[in-house]
């Protein structure tokens, strides 16, 4: 199966700044990268498909990148309501596999 | 808008089964894949399981093949998990989720979860 590696584990961020979100595949997934934001208590939320796609209702600051197995999840200014934690996924093979997730706290 | 609300879950001795629904709505429920997801108390999320959309295509993680049984009712908008020789390790939120398509691994609508807890 696909490992996902996500770093950092925790990202310290102050509000209005930048965060910067790393996933590595263990092998190539093409494009077929997905990243999900949970917030205590709720589901998951889809926020970027296919590596770059923002997903139905998503702010524009949120935007996905890749560069060969290495993703990218990037909040350009860190509103309140982003501080949760955030899981890349692949869906190019079964089964599907999840990253170990990264937590956005604030500093 | 869509809502996908589960049910069904509990506590269960270690051994015993349990079955989860997931009822739909605001969805053609008929034209989509949907899957179970799974969160183990404070860690992260792992896949569990799909079912295309007719139901004649299903793929399961190792961890639960042979135990878990995915099943659906098209026309009551209604998607089971039948849990079987249940562990503690299947100690867990279960979500239940929708596919962008029939079984594209796109997860873009989940469900508030049902918590299902092993023990003795």
């Amino acid at each position: 199966e696909i490992v996902l590696t996500q770093s950092p584990a925790t990202l310290s961020v102050s509000p209005g700044e930048r965060a910067t979100l790393s996933c590595r595949a263990s092998q190539s997934v093409s494009n077929y990268l997905a990243w999900y934001q949970q917030k205590p208590g709720q589901a998951p939320r889809l926020l970027i498909y296919d590596a770059s796609n923002r997903a139905t209702g998503i702010p524009a600051r949120f935007s996905g990148s890749v560069s060969g197995t290495d993703f990218t999840l990037s909040i350009s200014s860190l509103e309140p309501e982003d501080f949760a934690v955030y899981y890349c996924q692949q869906r190019i093979n079964w089964p599907l596999t999840f990253g170990g997730g990264t937590r956005v706290e604030i500093k | 808008q869509v809502q996908l609300v589960e049910s069904g879950g509990g506590v269960v001795q270690p051994g015993r089964s349990l079955t989860l629904s997931c009822a739909a709505s605001g969805v053609m429920f008929s034209s989509y894949g949907m899957h179970w997801v799974r969160q183990a108390p404070g860690k992260g999320l792992e896949w569990v399981v799909v079912i295309s959309k007719d139901g004649s295509n299903k793929y399961y993680a190792d961890s639960v093949e042979g135990r878990f049984t995915i099943s659906r009712d098209n026309p009551k908008n209604t998607l089971n998990l039948q849990m079987s020789s249940l562990r503690p390790e299947d100690t867990a939120v279960y979500y239940c989720a929708k596919d962008y398509g029939d079984h594209t691994g796109m997860l873009d609508y989940w469900g508030q979860g049902t918590l299902v807890t092993v023990s003795s």
